[in-house]
């Protein structure tokens, strides 16, 4: 069975530019999530996704990020302006339905000069 | 809200002794509970996770996990560190009751595994 599939795997910006991440859950999983882990912390979530619809982006910062999964399968995360403070590894995971273990990508480390 | 806290944030062991990684966690209900490893410049994986079953957890690579509500802990262990469990550990608690909810990390602690 295939993992949960993120590109890029590393990118380099500098602040006030856009960037944009790819993620592919594993087939079937009905939800998907957007995790940012800061270096030396945990990761804490920004969206929550069930099919296509948002459950839960009270951590997101919209002002500058925004994420969409309009098939209910692969989605996109976007920061636009990018500040200093957004890098960190940007991770995707996903789990089944009513299924409470999830499933981590290998992520995505952004770095903002 | 529930959280948790991990008690240390380095562990550094000697190859073939034993790993103890600390986990106090904080909820208003009966938690699901999770240890996640995360290697280097990798994804992060599952290790083993409690649900209210037995307390007793055993997970993958010989780690265990027992949950004691009264101390409101979760403690990881394993009997004999390798060098391949070099690792970053995170204790994990489930944010909502019922199914699919955000999980809320703590701090990690990393595992050093001295030859």
């Amino acid at each position: 069975e295939a993992g949960v599939a993120q590109s890029p795997r590393y990118k380099i910006i500098e602040k006030r530019q856009s960037v944009a991440f790819w993620c592919n859950p594993i087939s079937g999983h009905a939800t998907l999530y957007w995790y940012q882990q800061i270096l030396g912390q945990g990761p804490k979530l920004l969206i929550q996704f069930q099919n296509n619809g948002v459950v839960d982006d009270s951590q997101l910062p919209k002002d500058r990020f925004s994420a969409e999964r309009l098939k209910g399968v692969d989605s996109t995360l976007k920061i636009q302006p990018a500040k200093l403070e957004d890098s960190a590894v940007y991770l995707c995971a996903s789990a089944g339905w009513r299924e409470e273990t999830q499933y981590f990508g290998p992520g995505t480390r952004l770095l903002v000069l | 809200a529930q959280s948790v806290t991990q008690l240390d944030s380095h562990v550094s062991v000697s190859e073939g002794t034993p790993v103890l990684l600390r986990c106090n966690y904080s909820s208003s209900y009966s938690p699901s509970l999770f240890w996640y490893v995360q290697h280097p410049n990798k994804g992060l994986q599952l290790l083993l996770k409690y649900t209210s079953a037995a307390t007793l957890v055993k997970g993958i690579n010989g780690f265990e996990a027992e949950f004691k509500k009264s101390e409101t802990s979760f403690h990881l262990t394993k009997p004999s560190a390798h060098m391949s469990d070099a690792a970053e550990y995170f204790c994990v608690v489930l944010g909502n009751s019922g199914n699919t909810g955000k999980l809320i990390f703590g701090q990690g602690t990393t595992l050093q595994v001295k030859p």
